[in-house]
């Protein structure tokens, strides 16, 4: 079945870096867009990044730009989230998701969404 | 700027229905967006895609009792025969050329 199935999550001191991983399964990886999302405790869903099929176009959010990068190895059908600078506010439960195009309506949504894996940014 | 609104919070009975709202910005009127369902310590789940003209689509397997509408820059999700398990956050979302991806701060629905 379609999975997504989010890793590397963790304890890291400001500052420090971390690296996200979200294994793909039971669909054609390199067909959709990806992204990420977080989800501070207690709050909403905040989008992060995404990356179309091929890697040729990527955006970041505000928030994360200059800070995170966004990758894929369609091959592997996996995804990264390289996260360096990070501050207390990045603390989120980070969600992986598919992302594929409504070419009739002209939008992404998230139809897929992985598990989740903690970030936890403290001294 | 595009922003979504949504009611902080609603409730109903067990067996009731109830009807979520999000409003899109001003000007916005003519966008989809999605709903996503998050039920407490797990991640979302899409439920469904609600369009300017009232039509919808539903991911798979999701209950008949789950529908969406439209009107104006309103878009709804109706759940009826509610049960304990619909007790979840739910979320609206959707993309604009460079805006991108964009949430509104969900509705925590309690079944009374």
């Amino acid at each position: 079945q379609v999975q997504l199935v989010e890793s590397g999550g963790g304890l890291v001191k400001p500052g420090g870096s971390l690296r996200l991983s979200c294994a793909a399964s039971g669909f054609i990886f390199s067909d959709y867009y990806m992204a990420w999302i977080r989800q501070a405790p207690g709050k909403g869903l905040e989008w992060v990044s995404y990356i179309s099929s091929r890697s040729a176009t990527i955006y970041l959010a505000d928030s994360v730009k200059g800070r995170f990068t966004i990758s894929r190895d369609n091959a592997k059908a996996s995804l990264d989230l390289h996260m360096n600078s990070l501050r207390a506010e990045d603390t989120a439960v980070y969600f992986c998701a598919r992302a594929p195009y409504d070419t009739t309506h002209s939008f992404y949504y998230m139809d897929v969404w992985g598990t989740g894996t903690t970030v936890t940014v403290s001294s | 700027q595009l922003v979504l609104t949504q009611s902080p919070s609603a409730s109903a009975s067990l067996g009731a229905s109830v009807k979520l709202t999000c409003t899109l910005s001003s000007g916005r009127s003519r966008y989809s967006i999605a709903w996503h369902q998050q039920q407490p310590e797990k991640g979302p789940r899409f439920l469904m895609k609600v369009n300017s003209d009232g039509s919808h689509i539903k991911n798979d397997g999701i209950p008949d009792r789950f529908s969406g509408s439209s009107s104006g820059a309103e878009r709804y999700l109706t759940i009826s025969s509610l049960q304990s398990e619909d007790e979840a956050d739910y979320y609206c979302q959707t993309w604009g050329s460079g805006i991108l991806v964009v949430f509104g701060g969900g509705t925590k629905l309690t079944v009374l």
